[in-house]
C-alpha cells in the first residue's frame, strides 16, 4: 500500500542533542513537507521540498535542518539550537501541481528531557 | 488573529446527535480542506472543496466563499467519530494554513 512512513513514533532526547526524524514515502510525490503541531495551535510549516536536492524554509525553520537526496526521503534534524523542540512532528507529501491534496504520516512525538 | 479559526475548540455529544463544526478564514484560498486526526496522531483528509457542498457517508462539508466560512456536519454521530477535526485552507501548493482543531468526543 502506498503511504508515508515516519519513524520513530516516540523519541526522547536530552538537551543539547541533535535528533533526526525519518520520513519515507512511496507515493511518487514530488513535494514533501514537515509540520510541527503544538497543543491548541494549528500545524506550522517547518520546511518543504518540491524536488530532489532542493528545499525551502517554512514559517518556523530556525533550529531545524532537512535534506532531500532522494525523492522518497525527507529527513528532519532537530538541532540543539531549537529552543523548544518538544512537539509532535508530522511529515506530508503531495503533488506539486493541482489540488493541494496532502498525504500525512502518522507523526513522531519528540520529548526533550 | 489566526488566519483560520475553528469553533468550538471542544465538543462532546451523545451518540446519534447531529454535529456541526465551524471554520472561518480571513485569507484568499484556492481550496478548503477538512482533516481528521485520531488519537494516534495520523491525519487523514476528509474533504477538499472550493465551492458548494460535498457529502461522504454521514459527513457533509459546505463552504460559503463570499462569507469565508465552512462547516463540517456529522449526522447520526457514533463514538468512532471521536477525533480532532482540522480545517485547513490552501493558498497555493506550498502554503496551507491550519486551524487549531476541534476535539470531538461522542459518548455512547
Amino acid at each position: 500500500d502506498g503511504g508515508i512512513t515516519q519513524s520513530p513514533k516516540y523519541l526522547f532526547r536530552k538537551e543539547g542533542q541533535n535528533v533526526t526524524l525519518s520520513c519515507e514515502q512511496n507515493l511518487n510525490h514530488d513535494a514533501m513537507y514537515w509540520y510541527r503541531q503544538d497543543p491548541g495551535q494549528g500545524l506550522r510549516l517547518i520546511y518543504y521540498s518540491q524536488i530532489v536536492n532542493d528545499f525551502q524554509k517554512g514559517d518556523i525553520a530556525e533550529g531545524y535542518s532537512v535534506s532531500r537526496e532522494k525523492k522518497e526521503s525527507f529527513p528532519l534534524t532537530v538541532t540543539s539550537a531549537q529552543k523548544n523542540p518538544t512537539a509532535f512532528y508530522l511529515c506530508a507529501s503531495g503533488a506539486t501541481s493541482g489540488a493541494n491534496v496532502l498525504t500525512f504520516g502518522a507523526g513522531s512525538r519528540l520529548t526533550v528531557l | 488573529k489566526n488566519e483560520v479559526e475553528q469553533s468550538p475548540q471542544n465538543l462532546t455529544a451523545q451518540e446519534g446527535e447531529f454535529i456541526t463544526i465551524n471554520c472561518s478564514y480571513s485569507v484568499g484560498i484556492s481550496a478548503l480542506h477538512w482533516l481528521q486526526q485520531h488519537p494516534g496522531g495520523g491525519i487523514v483528509s476528509l474533504f477538499m472543496l472550493s465551492s458548494g457542498k460535498k457529502k461522504h457517508g454521514r459527513l457533509i462539508a459546505t463552504i460559503n466563499i463570499q462569507e469565508k466560512h465552512s462547516s463540517l456536519h456529522i449526522t447520526a454521530s457514533h463514538p468512532r467519530d471521536s477525533a480532532v477535526y482540522i480545517c485547513a485552507v490552501g493558498r497555493n501548493n506550498n502554503d496551507m494554513r491550519f486551524g487549531a482543531g476541534t476535539r470531538l468526543t461522542v459518548k455512547p
